[in-house]
């Protein structure tokens, strides 16, 4: 499969912690994507991270990326009961195709 | 933002019936869509790339005749589900391309299919 692998597969931090889910992949990427998804719903986009970028921020979002390797790690901050929801990074190789990883479980308790 | 539309947003069949599901890029013309299908606490799965006014590339181990694709505009995309069976109830999520080339997706909302 070429699938990517998040870890962790569930995470459960309290509000204002902060979280970090990592992503590995298997082949050399254009760029990384990073989505939400809420229980059953459809995803939104976070944040896209380029092959030759290292770092990438947005609010309360920090993204890395490692391509020697092949990791990606997102860090929310100051987590919010809001913020619970499923997580995926996506790749994409070049061939316009993205491949999602296993995505982690995020809930944050109030 | 683009804006993709998927629908209808939900629905239930019978087995043996039929189903077409529609991805619409609202406001950006899509090159290129892509059909991914996810169950439950599960991942995306990629099952197809569809480009206007050409045959779809499907994926390894993905059906073409039971999953029928076709890209009739730069608008508009549709799967259609053939002769369904109670393992095809999933949730179809559709995304699309517009020419960046930086390769970013827009996904639709989804599609939640239940066959009984």
């Amino acid at each position: 499969s070429q699938q990517g692998e998040e870890d962790p597969q569930a995470l459960s931090i309290q509000e204002g912690e902060n979280a970090t889910m990592n992503c590995s992949y298997k082949t050399s990427i254009n760029n990384l994507q990073w989505y939400r998804q809420n229980s059953g719903r459809g995803l939104v986009h976070l944040i896209l991270i380029r092959s030759n970028e290292r770092e990438k921020h947005s609010g309360r979002l920090r993204v890395t990326l490692d391509t020697s390797k092949k990791s990606s790690s997102l860090l929310i901050t100051a987590s919010r009961a809001a913020d619970t929801a499923s997580y995926f990074c996506a790749t994409d190789s070049g061939t316009y195709k993205y491949i999602f990883g296993t995505g982690t479980r995020l809930k944050v308790l109030a | 933002g683009a804006v993709v539309s998927q629908h209808p947003s939900w629905v239930i069949c019978k087995s043996g019936t039929s189903v077409k599901i529609e991805c619409r890029s609202l406001d950006f013309q899509a090159t290129t869509m892509f059909w991914y299908r996810q169950f439950p606490k599960q991942s995306l799965m990629l099952m197809a790339t569809s480009n206007e006014g050409s045959k779809a590339t499907y994926e390894q181990g993905v059906e073409k005749d039971k999953f029928l694709i076709n890209h009739a505009s730069l608008t508009l995309s549709t799967l259609t589900v053939t002769s369904a069976h109670p393992e095809d109830s999933s949730f179809y999520i559709c995304s699309a391309r517009t020419g960046s080339p930086w390769r970013e997706q827009y996904f639709g909302p989804g599609t939640r299919l239940t066959v009984t």
